[in-house]
């Protein structure tokens, strides 16, 4: 176990709709590093935030957008869902593997 | 081009044979990981590499920082090791985002 929980755990929804995933930190880390793993593009950083603030930007689509909570939780909003958005979506809390959340696997259809 | 390239992308392989899976990266790391994928989607931290080798159990990694190359070895292969296997890098402090680059993965099936 990571420490790091996200939910949900699968989500399925239609293309144009907009999602929201959650993540939150193995206590007592303040980054939130979120990536997207497709089969076509393999698995890509997106965004980190650090205690708040966004640190650094990765290849995150302008339709995706994220913020962290003064709880240090993060949500990744994802809009305007196409087909190719579908996706495992994983978050970790440092930048070493073991902090990997199970990830969310998002469906569009 | 992607600074991370892997290979082979497909491995297929009979139980007992000697595995090797390269990863070549082209920018200044301050480390490596070999990560371990199951079909279930959850991903494992295999190793860690900064310079030399590591070995646990069956699998040795290894890493020539010179020549910006990793091998993840698997002696005796079984059938539990099927899966995909990623290598990823961590930039240099300082070298822009500080989350990982990760290879295409690796997809390693072992037959009975």
């Amino acid at each position: 176990d990571s420490g790091v929980t996200q939910t949900p755990k699968h989500l399925i929804t239609a293309t144009g709709q907009r999602v929201t995933l959650r993540c939150s930190p193995r206590s007592g880390d303040l980054s939130v590093y979120w990536y997207q793993q497709s089969l076509d593009q393999g698995l890509q950083f997106l965004i980190q935030y650090y205690n708040g603030e966004e640190r650094a930007k990765g290849n995150i689509l302008e339709r995706f957008s994220a913020q962290q909570f003064p709880d240090l939780h993060s949500e990744l909003n994802l809009s305007s869902l196409e087909l190719g958005d579908s996706a495992l979506y994983f978050c970790a809390s440092t930048p070493h593997p073991s902090t990997f959340g199970s990830g969310t696997r998002l469906t569009v259809v | 081009k992607n600074e991370v390239e892997q290979s082979p992308q497909n491995l297929t392989a009979q139980e007992g044979e000697f595995i090797t899976i390269n990863c070549s990266y082209s920018v200044g790391i301050s480390a490596l990981h070999w990560l371990q994928q199951h079909p279930g989607g959850g991903i494992v931290s295999l190793f860690m590499l900064s310079s030399g080798k590591k070995k646990h159990g069956r699998l040795i990694a290894t890493i020539n920082i010179q020549e910006k190359h990793s091998s993840l070895h698997i002696t005796a292969s079984h059938p539990r090791d099927s899966a995909v296997y990623i290598c990823a890098v961590r930039s240099r402090p300082g070298g822009g985002a500080d989350g990982l680059t990760f290879g295409k993965g690796t997809h390693l099936i072992i037959q009975p």
